[in-house]
């Protein structure tokens, strides 16, 4: 089972910062099967990234990923009052799949 | 749009069944891997089963196999997981997703309480 360690685990940043949000995992992705997902109180997660670096439909070109094999980042290039939230990444290239703790990203 | 509606969620006592149900919309229900994922009270994401496009192929995590079953009825556009021998740390919100290459797609989730 890959393990994914996201962190930190709780980012406070200002309204217009950048933040770096980070997601290892202990082998590699296979095809670097990769995404992210952000997730607000009492709502379902939403995907943003998927592939490592592809956004999907519909997110801001203010969210991007990056990375390959075991190291995986997702940069969110100015803060919206809305991207205030939880962030879990996961791995969907091998059984069973697997996901990160999550980052709280939280207002300052 | 993709939308998916799961149900069937409620409180059942320990060792109880419970069948889940979730209502796909917006695309083309049986071109799709489908799966459930659960997320207890304030923890993180846990994968639970998938099944390919005409339910032929599943697969469960370690915690799940041999008690929960996932199933499809492309007919009607529905995916389900039957839940038998639950136990208290069943409890969580499920959510069934649309899988494929291009990342999963969630519904709103359905709540499960194992509890006396």
């Amino acid at each position: 089972e890959i393990v994914l360690t996201q962190s930190p685990g709780t980012l406070s940043l200002s309204p217009g910062e950048r933040a770096t949000l980070s997601c290892r995992a202990s082998q590699s992705v296979n095809s670097n099967y990769l995404a992210w997902f952000q997730q607000r109180p009492g709502q379902a997660p939403r995907l943003l990234i998927y592939g490592a670096s592809n956004r999907a439909t519909g997110i801001p070109d203010r969210f991007s990923g990056s990375g390959s094999g075991t190291d995986f980042t997702l940069s969110i290039s100015r803060l919206e009052p809305e991207d205030f939230a939880v962030y879990h990444c996961q791995q969907y290239g091998s059984i069973p799949y697997t996901f990160g703790q999550g980052t709280k990203l939280e207002i300052k | 749009e993709v939308q998916l509606v799961e149900s069937g969620g409620g409180v059942v006592q320990p060792g109880g069944s419970l069948r889940l149900s979730c209502a796909a919309s917006g695309f083309t229900f049986s071109s799709y891997w489908m799966h459930w994922v659960r997320q207890d009270p304030g923890k993180g994401l846990v994968w639970v089963s998938r099944t390919d496009e005409n339910g032929r192929t599943t697969d469960y995590a370690d915690s799940v196999k041999g008690r929960f079953t996932i199933s499809r009825d492309n007919a009607k556009n529905t995916l389900y997981l039957q839940m038998n021998s639950l136990r208290a740390e069943d409890t969580a919100v499920y959510y069934c997703a649309r899988g494929g290459t291009t990342g999963f797609q969630w519904g709103q989730g359905t709540l499960v309480t194992v509890s006396s």
